[in-house]
């Protein structure tokens, strides 16, 4: 099984804060990704990263950011949320081109 | 525009029975075609992973068939148990540059029941 930590599980917040997903990985990978999944449709790649201090915008645009500043971690920002942004957010992670994509439990997010 | 699409969206399967999920794609740069599974509450898991030199790959009950003429893969789950209840996701992955980049299905929910 995949080492691959998020963190929180689950967050309910108003609207208006400003939000940090955690994404951490043991493995070493070098490349990282962001999905965003509504309750039981597919995933969405909003961001992706192949090395640190590397990011780029993934197929769904997104208002979130997200840094790449050490090889293990791969956080993603709202600095304002609404509840539009209300979804789930699945941090993945894989060695290579040609290798897996490992993925983490997700952060379930609500913004009221 | 829905680059992989996917059907069903939702399967109930006699234990014991073969569950089949297929899938379309467009874009013939794909060079990786995975299923991923979804447990309630958990990330997609890899199940099974093909490439399109080879039309089928079989891991245990889990089979992948694949046409590349068609532009269509399946998956095959065999002697399908309750254990196997999960939704299940095709994807595609299109190399852009140094970052590998998967394209999803729309997922399909397989209940097996007693």
């Amino acid at each position: 099984e995949a080492d691959i930590y998020q963190t929180p599980r689950y967050l309910v917040i108003g609207t208006g804060k400003k939000i940090t997903l955690e994404c951490s990985q043991t493995m070493g990978h070098d490349k990282m990704y962001w999905y965003q999944q509504d309750p039981g449709m597919e995933l969405h790649l909003i961001h992706y990263s192949y090395g640190v201090n590397s990011t780029e915008k993934g197929d769904l645009s997104s208002e979130s950011t997200v840094s790449r500043i050490r090889t293990e971690h791969f956080p993603l920002t709202l600095e304002s949320a609404r509840p539009s942004h209300t979804s789930q957010y699945l941090c993945a992670s894989s060695e290579g081109l040609n290798q897996p994509q490992h993925f983490g439990d997700g952060t379930r997010l609500s913004i009221l | 525009q829905q680059q992989v699409k996917q059907s069903p969206q939702s399967l109930i399967v006699q234990k014991g029975g073969i569950s089949i999920i297929n899938c379309a794609y467009e874009n013939t740069a794909f060079d990786y075609f995975p299923w991923y599974q979804q447990f309630p509450g958990k990330g997609p898991a890899l199940l099974i992973a093909i490439r399109p030199d080879v039309s089928e790959k079989k891991e245990g009950r889990f089979t992948i068939s694949f046409n590349k003429s068609a532009k269509q893969f399946s998956l095959h789950i065999m002697d399908s148990q309750p254990g196997d209840s999960a939704t299940y996701f095709c994807a595609a992955r299109g190399n852009t540059g140094t970052a590998s980049k998967l394209t999803f299905g729309t997922g399909t929910r397989l209940q097996v029941t007693l």
